[in-house]
């Protein structure tokens, strides 16, 4: 299957900080990725939607300016947790669909704020 | 906005096959069943998907119901690595549109 990779897997950082995760589709072009967010124990919770060469939509009750997505490439979109606190700690993970309507998942960063 | 209702836990011996059921009773006519299974602090992996057929391919078995109101994946032969949380999911097939996940059900294989 597709390949989608991210970066860093795991990263610590100093609260009040900005974080850069990227993700790419390693063999596929990608219009279209997600971006996901996991709590301890929980399921995933769609975060937003990373549209290449436009905004991105976010879901009800996902700051925009806390998060956020650019897609300046068919095979690259950057989530940005802006002014991070420890409450933003969190498994992020995107993905990409592929040709056959499936969505390829990436191996998900690990974030720690202190 | 999950759609599908899974148990929370299952167990499964080794070597024996694992049937994981989800309900889905209110699935459309143009939406498919798709299940994908995540292993402890690792994205979620795709397994199978399907409309109204039953589908087989290297990792699993799906069967769906002739309602379409349920489907159970089926592990024919269960290792200890396959002990991870198993979605099911219900959408369209489009491109762009968005799963959303439920629960899911923790398998747990057993020695």
């Amino acid at each position: 299957g597709a390949v989608v990779s991210q970066h860093p897997s795991w990263v610590i950082c100093k609260s009040g900080t900005s974080v850069k995760i990227e993700c790419r589709s390693l063999d596929f072009q990608a219009t279209t990725m997600f971006w996901y967010r996991q709590f301890p124990k929980q399921s995933l919770m769609l975060m937003a939607t990373s549209n290449e060469g436009s905004k991105a939509t976010y879901e009800q009750g996902v700051e925009k300016d806390k998060f956020l997505i650019n897609h300046a490439s068919l095979t690259l979109s950057t989530l940005t947790v802006t002014s991070a606190h420890p409450e933003d700690s969190s498994f992020y993970i995107c993905s990409a669909p592929g040709a056959a309507g499936e969505l390829f998942f990436g191996e998900g960063s690990r974030l720690t704020v202190l | 906005d999950a759609k599908t209702t899974q148990p929370t836990s299952m167990d499964c011996a080794e070597g024996r096959a694992a049937n994981l059921p989800c309900n889905h009773s209110t699935i459309s006519g143009n939406e498919y069943v798709y299940w994908y299974r995540q292993i402890h602090s690792q994205g979620p992996q795709y397994i199978i998907h399907g409309l109204k057929n039953n589908e087989t391919n290297e990792m699993a078995s799906l069967i769906i119901t002739e309602d379409r109101k349920s489907s159970t994946l089926i592990l024919p032969h269960a290792t200890l690595r396959d002990t991870a949380v198993y979605y099911c999911i219900v959408r369209v097939e489009y491109n762009f549109n968005k799963f959303y996940f439920g629960s899911g059900t923790k398998l747990n294989v057993k020695p």
